[in-house]
């Protein structure tokens, strides 16, 4: 199996801040790559696909970059909506493996 | 409009055979390419990805779990049927069918294992 490693686990952050967040792949997964926003009692949202292809919706402060086996979401200015978990995703190859999360909360 | 739904006990005994149906909308598991996937979430932990079924009934499962699962499709219904046997207290988690985009996913549907 593919192991994704996020990081941070958990990140204490304010409105108005930039955010990025990383995941790592353990081989090259190319640019299959997903990126969810999870708030409590929810299903997961789909915010970014195949890397960097942001979803029909999703706001513009949203981006995500990378390939091969490291990648990043960046939010450019916090909203209070943002504050969720978000998990990357590989859909490289079976079991298309998740990473462990990172939960932002308010300071 | 895509629109996926989960449905089952909400309540399994350990050792026995945990059954759940995906039952989806605004799409057809008979077209090209189209397919339905589960994904498991205990509390307070990540997601885990479990299996994927094809519209051609080509199935993937995850091999930590292959033994266990079992994928069945009927197109005719709209429905997505998933096996788990043996359960035990570690599957309890809320089960998520969701199609093969991951860009639609149901609402989630809880599993507790326990005598």
């Amino acid at each position: 199996d593919i192991q994704m490693t996020q990081s941070p686990s958990s990140l204490s952050t304010s409105v108005g801040e930039r955010v990025t967040i990383t995941c790592r792949a353990s081989q090259s997964i190319s640019s299959y790559l997903n990126w969810y926003q999870q708030k409590p009692g929810k299903a997961p949202k789909l915010l970014i696909n195949a890397a960097s292809s942001l979803q029909s919706g999703v706001p513009s402060r949203f981006s995500g970059s990378g390939s091969g086996t490291d990648f990043t979401l960046t939010i450019s200015s916090l909203q209070p909506e943002d504050f969720a978990t978000y998990y990357c995703q590989q859909s490289y190859s079976i079991p298309y493996t998740f990473g462990q999360g990172t939960k932002l909360e308010i300071k | 409009q895509i629109t996926l739904k989960e449905s089952g006990p909400t309540l399994v005994k350990p050792t026995q055979t945990l059954t759940l149906t995906c039952t989806f909308s605004g799409f057809s598991l008979t077209t090209t390419g189209v397919g339905v996937g589960w994904i498991r979430q205990p509390p307070g932990k990540a997601l885990e990805w479990l299996a994927l079924i094809y519209w051609d009934d080509d199935k993937r499962y995850s091999p930590s779990l292959k033994s266990r699962l079992t994928l069945t499709k009927d197109s005719s219904k709209n429905q997505v049927v998933l096996t788990m046997t043996n359960m035990g207290p570690v599957d309890t988690a809320t089960y998520y069918c969701a199609h093969i985009s991951y860009g639609h996913w149901g609402q989630g549907t809880p599993v507790t294992v326990s005598s």
